[in-house]
């Protein structure tokens, strides 16, 4: 079974500076895709950015990149320039490759990150 | 193009009960999943539908059932309702397979309380 862990419960920083959210994952397959929700208060998860792992070259969305260690298993979400409007749970995401199996995503806990005016 | 439509937003029942939830994803979609969000027990999968099929399934009690419609559209029913359900209960709809898409679109969640 698939894993996903965010060490980092809560995360806080300052408007305009920049905060990297941790996130690593168990698995023993190697076609799977990994994302990062975003839920802001009003309870809706957003898509903020998305990696395949058959892709070498990390994804980038505007202000949001990832680091994708696919042998570390590693998938850290970086924000530069935070807003005052990224302030949100972020959650990390699984998905097996496999179109046949399905659309289940695997969430980690989650990190509830602040941003300080 | 609409969102993921969830009815309704808020929900009290009473324990014993049963409830029933709606989803209807985005035009086009086939496939919709379900997840319980709870503060102690985080996103947690219920079920998966595809072409009116359950093509996957969580790890809950029968209490907790669903189904899906020739039009995708999806409810979920639990009975016999417990303290411990009460949650955010969120449905996402994706393309379905060989789609070419693998984002899934969640709706803003039913909120279910149970007293």
């Amino acid at each position: 079974a698939q894993t996903v862990t965010q060490s980092q419960p809560e995360m806080s920083v300052q408007e305009a500076e920049t905060v990297t959210l941790s996130c690593t994952y168990d698995t023993s397959e190697s076609d799977y895709y990994l994302f990062w929700y975003k839920q802001p208060p009003s309870r809706q998860m957003i898509l903020v950015i998305r990696q395949e792992a058959y892709k070498q070259q990390n994804a980038t969305e505007n202000r949001f990149s990832v680091n994708f260690q696919k042998a570390a298993k590693s998938f850290s979400l970086k924000i530069s320039d935070s807003q005052l409007g990224d302030a949100a749970m972020y959650f990390c995401a699984y998905r097996r490759g496999v179109e046949t199996s399905g659309s289940r995503l695997t969430f980690g806990e989650g990190t509830q990150l602040t941003v300080n005016p | 193009k609409a969102g993921v439509t969830q009815t309704p937003r808020y929900l009290i029942k009473t324990r014993g009960q049963q409830v029933t939830l709606s989803c209807s994803p985005i035009s086009g979609h086939r496939s919709v999943s379900w997840y319980q969000q709870t503060p102690g027990q985080g996103l947690q999968f219920l079920f998966e539908y595809f072409s009116e099929t359950q093509r996957n399934k969580g790890n809950f009690p029968g209490r907790f059932s669903g189904r899906q419609f020739s039009n995708s559209r999806s409810e979920m029913n639990v009975s016999t309702l417990e303290l411990g359900d009460s949650a955010l209960y969120l449905c996402a709809s994706t393309p379905g397979p060989s789609q070419g898409n693998t984002e899934a679109f969640f709706g803003q969640g039913t909120r279910l309380t149970v007293v």
